[in-house]
């Protein structure tokens, strides 16, 4: 069965520095989002990418985040200058039309900023 | 913007018995409203969802009710098993365009002692 996967499962970084979390899609998906959960909080969506731009954003996407498909299977967010604020659960998700469709998840990236 | 809450926050039941999740959501333009089943250190995968143009669906022990009136849906799990043990998101959507995002519950985490 196809899915999202994501890479690292884990990334420790430090506080001030840039990270970029990859995720790869599903390849016949065509919307792409990125959601953050802190811990023990609800999942909190970010960001939604469509035909090669930003679709929506939410009001935590601010300018110290941005995302990228920088080939036809990779998509990144970066996150520039890390806070201490930044540390959660970071999900990539694609779904093949717009959400009103299912929206596939991948496992997750925790980020600890230190 | 639209708020989704959840309740309860923790539930427990007896292996066997039924569990209720609700969720209420303030944005009457909301038509389509997902549930996610996250168990521990996985992402969130879609159980069940339903859109605004039905007012209940079922899937073998899951079901989903959906009251556009007072604007909330339930999650109904019968005949429970210690699998279903998980944290459970409900969410909201605009679907529909270009843009679509999910608004989620702050969860459920539902324990089923055998």
């Amino acid at each position: 069965e196809p899915e999202v996967t994501q890479t690292p499962s884990h990334q420790v970084t430090q506080m001030g520095q840039e990270v970029i979390l990859r995720c790869v899609p599903i390849s016949n998906h065509l919307y792409f989002y990125w959601y953050r959960q802190i811990l023990g909080q609800k999942v909190e969506f970010l960001v939604s990418f469509y035909n090669n731009e930003i679709s929506e954003k939410s009001e935590i996407f601010d300018d110290q985040f941005s995302v990228e498909r920088p080939d036809g299977s990779n998509f990144t967010l970066k996150i520039r200058s890390t806070k201490l604020e930044d540390s959660a659960m970071y999900f990539c998700a694609s779904s093949k039309q717009v959400l009103g469709t299912e929206a596939f998840f991948g496992q997750g990236t925790r980020l600890t900023v230190v | 913007g639209e708020n989704v809450e959840q309740h309860p926050s923790t539930l427990s039941v007896q292996e066997g018995d039924s569990a209720v999740i609700k969720c209420t959501y303030s944005d009457s333009a909301s038509n389509y409203f997902p549930w996610y089943k996250q168990e521990l250190g996985k992402g969130p995968q879609l159980i069940i969802d339903i859109r605004s143009n039905v007012g209940e669906k079922k899937d073998q022990r899951i079901a989903v009710t959906l009251n556009k009136t007072a604007k909330h849906f339930s999650l109904h799990i019968t005949e429970t098993q210690p699998e279903d043990s998980a944290v459970y998101f409900c969410a909201a959507s605009t679907y529909g365009g270009s843009q679509g995002n999910l608004i989620f519950g702050k969860g459920t985490k539902l324990s089923v002692k055998p």
